[in-house]
């Protein structure tokens, strides 16, 4: 089986830090992606990346910047936290083609 | 419009309930298909990928209908472990999720 792993199931952090995410996957798959899910908005696509060194803006970047140095690590980056960037974070990872994707458990982060 | 859209439910059904959600896609590009289930404050996890002929897994039906763009899911014979929120997605160049829907079975 895929493991997905994401290095905190909970953080909380002050406004205006710099904040770090990270995901690591053993199967090695080309793609990863950052989702957040929020009530009522469900899962949001933050940033995906198909390849090392190679990365995508999802539908909501603003806020985010992403690392992809390994193949199977993808960092998340939150430049300066904020309070609505309170939410569950959530690592997936697919290989190439029409694959469903395999998520990490997920990181609750609160922004106080 | 969203993308993809759910009935958010809940559902509230009997346990032995046969229950069914829909789900419909506005981009006729999608290529794949798939129900995740997600339970609460835990990661979504796939449940079944959704095949053009429509396939089974125990007690549970996937079924896709692309002229209408819309893919179901039935349940049959209800059990207390399958209250969840099951989230249909579709895929493109990246999985689109719908909001989900919440199905609580009671005894």
């Amino acid at each position: 089986d895929v493991k997905v792993t994401q290095s905190s199931r909970y953080l909380v952090k002050r406004t205006g830090e710099k904040v770090f995410l990270e995901c690591v996957q053993d199967m090695d798959h080309e793609n990863m992606f950052w989702y957040r899910q929020d009530p009522g908005l469900g899962l949001r696509l933050i940033y995906f990346s198909y390849d090392v060194k190679m990365k995508e803006k999802g539908d909501i970047p603003e806020g985010y910047s992403v690392s992809r140095e390994k193949k199977e690590r993808f960092s998340l980056i939150l430049e300066s936290a904020s309070t609505n960037q309170t939410s569950m974070y959530l690592c997936a990872t697919n290989p190439q083609g029409l694959y469903g994707y395999t998520f990490g458990s997920g990181t609750r982060l609160t922004v106080v | 419009r969203k993308e993809v859209e759910q009935d958010p439910g809940p559902f509230n059904v009997p346990e032995g309930a046969t229950v069914a959600f829909n789900c419909t896609y506005s981009n006729s590009a999608s290529q794949s298909f798939f129900w995740y289930r997600q339970d609460c404050r835990k990661e979504p996890k796939l449940l079944m990928s959704v095949y053009s002929s429509g396939n089974e897994d125990g007690r549970f039906t996937a079924q896709l209908n692309r002229a209408s763009q819309y893919i179901s899911l039935l349940i049959r014979d209800s059990k207390l472990s399958d209250s969840a929120t099951y989230l249909c997605a579709t895929l493109t160049d990246k999985l689109i999720f719908g909001t989900g829907t919440r199905l609580q079975v009671f005894p």
